[in-house]
């Protein structure tokens, strides 16, 4: 059964720092790995996708990293801003035993990030 | 264009009840799939459809259940509400049942309160 866990639970950091939020997964025969943000009560916004066979994708302030074989992602924030306050999730696609249809993303329960201005 | 469109937005219900969730996916996108999110949780597979037909199911019980139409759009189903149920449920669509290089997009969900 794959399993996805995120660390920290909880960050807090002042505007302006660099951070990384770190997510594991103990299922390697994974399709790909996103990362979504979520703002209180709202749905998913999607930030960055990466396929098994990249090592990481960029967008904006945004990098993210995989390491298939050893069952790891980062997300790393660059130049933090208030507005980047949210829970950030990470989730996973495949795993051994999983649909061959590959829909079903297995979610870490999330990091939730307060940047202060 | 539109994302995808979740309704109603918010649901109040009382144990025992049946409530009826509905999701449309962005155009062109044949694949919906549900997820719960209980309060402080990462969200939970519920089913995936594509074209009609179940494609994946996750560990709920069988008071869940789901449909999708002609038009793609989709319905989840829960019927005997308990007070466990009250959660953010989330829909998803993608292109085609096995776009794995497709990332899913989501909606804004439907708050369901069991009381």
């Amino acid at each position: 059964k794959q399993e996805v866990t995120q660390i920290p639970a909880a960050l807090s950091v002042p505007e302006g720092e660099n951070l990384v939020l770190n997510c594991s997964f103990t299922d390697s025969a994974i399709y790909n790995l996103q990362w979504f943000r979520q703002d209180p009560g709202k749905g998913l916004t999607s930030l960055l996708l990466i396929q098994s066979s990249q090592r990481e994708q960029t967008s904006g302030r945004l990098n993210a990293s995989l390491d298939k074989s050893s069952g790891r992602s980062t997300l790393y924030i660059a130049a933090s801003q208030p507005g980047d306050s949210a829970t950030y999730l990470c989730a996973v696609r495949g795993g051994i035993g999983m649909e061959p249809s590959g829909s079903r993303l297995t979610f870490g329960e999330g990091t939730q990030l307060t940047v202060n201005p | 264009d539109a994302g995808v469109t979740q309704s109603p937005t918010h649901l109040i219900k009382t144990r025992g009840q049946h409530v009826t969730l509905r999701c449309s996916p962005i155009s062109g996108h044949k694949s919906v799939s549900w997820y719960q999110q209980v309060l402080g949780q990462g969200p939970q597979f519920i089913f995936q459809y594509y074209e009609k037909e179940e494609r994946g199911r996750g560990n709920f019980p069988d008071r869940f259940s789901a449909r999708q139409f002609p038009n793609y759009s989709s319905e989840l189903n829960v019927n005997a509400l308990l007070l466990g149920d009250s959660a953010l449920y989330l829909c998803a669509s993608s292109f085609g049942a096995y776009s794995y290089n497709s990332p899913l997009h989501f909606g804004n969900g439907t708050r369901l309160t069991v009381t």
